[in-house]
């Protein structure tokens, strides 16, 4: 099974700052790597998925990027809604797994 | 409008069953796989195995194979996840969501509380 770590744990921001999250994996994903958002008492929603491909709906100021083991999802000015917790999942390796997470807070 | 909806929480005895259903609607439900995924509380996600709508075919994460059933019925876009023999441990958030490798649409979550 393929182990995804994601650092930090937590990440301290300001709005309007730049938040960069990190993701790696314990083998080649080959760029199938996802990225999702969960606020409390919600649903995951979809934001990234071939490493750096927006889904729909999702603004332009996330952006992901990384190849390999190594990924990072980048949020280039946080908004109020930005804050919440994300998760990286791999999909190269059934069965597919998430990083723990990683809270960005103000 | 793409919607899952998911059956309300319940709570449970150990050692009980329970079968969680997931109604799709707004799209051509044999298009998609079906993914069930688990959240204990406070933790992250784990999934825990998927079906292929157009076939019935299913397939299982081996940390949950043979504790769980994933089944389906087409005719009212509906799938379902059974589980059997429950113990506190599976006091969880259980999501079904559209797809098999990045799910795009999420149901709600049901809530399933375990306790003697």
């Amino acid at each position: 099974e393929i182990v995804m770590t994601q650092s930090p744990g937590t990440l301290s921001v300001s709005p309007g700052e730049r938040a960069t999250l990190y993701c790696r994996a314990s083998q080649s994903l080959r760029g199938h790597l996802a990225w999702y958002q969960q606020k409390p008492g919600q649903a995951p929603r979809l934001l990234m998925f071939g490493a750096s491909t927006r889904a729909t709906g999702i603004p332009t100021r996330f952006s992901g990027s990384g190849s390999g083991t190594e990924f990072t999802l980048t949020i280039s000015s946080l908004q109020s809604e930005d804050f919440a917790v994300y998760y990286c999942q791999q999909y190269n390796d059934w069965p597919y797994t998430f990083g723990q997470g990683t809270k960005l807070e103000i | 409008e793409v919607q899952l909806v998911q059956s309300a929480g319940e709570v449970k005895k150990p050692g009980e069953s329970l079968t969680i259903s997931c109604k799709g609607s707004g799209y051509t439900f044999t298009n998609y796989w079906i993914s069930w995924l688990r959240q204990m509380p406070g933790k992250g996600l784990e999934w825990m195995g998927r079906i292929d709508l157009s076939d019935s075919y299913t397939n299982y994460s081996p940390s949950f194979e043979g504790h769980v059933t994933i089944s389906a019925d087409k005719s009212i876009t509906t799938a379902y996840l059974q589980l059997s023999s429950l113990k506190a441990s599976d006091t969880a958030m259980y999501y079904c969501a559209r797809r098999d490798d990045t799910p795009d649409y999420w149901g709600q979550g049901t809530l399933v509380t375990v306790s003697s």
